[in-house]
């Protein structure tokens, strides 16, 4: 059974601090890693993509890859109240696989 | 319009009655899905073409019938549904299936109520 695992939250954060998001997949296999925003009532929205080891940054959200633990997190930098929203992982193996998302709670 | 359209955004349906999802995707991407979510779950792959070909099916019951006339539009055929076949369903579109970027973009969903 391939699976995508996610702390469902919530996880809750102040203002101007880092969130941290993680997610672990057990297909070795998986090529491609993405983080989705989701927020209530609304379709996911790609936010980021990573297919190498270590980390990529875009702004204040930083992807980091570790193949060999099969881990891979999304660091938001400097919350802010309106990242609030559901973050889904997916990985892609055969075909794109999504974890149930991490809900964060970003308060003022 | 840009990005990926879904017509309707909201449907209510008796067991009995027969309607359709639409989508639209005005990217130029070659694969499109349709994922059904539901509360407390993953988001579930239902069906994938590319290039209008149906690649792939995750054992979705028959009440749900796909349709891709062109690589721009996708349709799911809705008969005899079942009250738990209430959920989000999500439509995306991807520049290629077999790529390894598989960046899928979303449609806004339509809520389905089954009563």
């Amino acid at each position: 059974q391939k699976e995508v695992e996610q702390n469902s939250g919530p996880l809750s954060v102040p203002e101007g601090a880092i969130a941290s998001l993680n997610c672990t997949y057990s297909d070795r296999g998986s090529q491609s890693f993405f983080w989705y925003r989701q927020y209530s009532g609304k379709s996911p929205e790609l936010i980021m993509f990573i297919y190498s080891n270590g980390d990529k940054e875009d702004g204040r959200f930083t992807a980091q890859l570790n193949k060999a633990s099969q881990y891979v997190s999304l660091l938001i930098r400097d919350s802010q109240p309106s990242d609030s929203a559901t973050y889904l992982c997916a990985v892609l193996t055969d075909k794109l696989i999504f974890g149930t998302g991490t809900r964060l709670q970003v308060f003022p | 319009e840009t990005g990926v359209t879904q017509t309707p955004r909201h449907l209510v349906m008796g067991m009995t009655n027969k309607k359709s999802l639409k989508c639209e995707q005005h990217l130029g991407h070659n694969a499109m899905y349709w994922y059904k979510q539901s509360a407390k779950k993953p988001l579930e792959l239902m069906f994938v073409y590319s290039l209008e070909e149906r690649v792939e099916n995750n054992s979705v019951p028959s009440r749900f019938s796909p349709e891709c006339p062109n690589s721009s539009h996708l349709f799911l055929h809705l008969h005899t549904l079942q009250p738990e076949d209430s959920a989000l369903y999500l439509c995306a579109s991807s520049p290629s299936r077999g790529a390894a970027y598989n960046e899928q973009f979303f449609g806004p969903g339509t809520r389905l109520t089954v009563l």
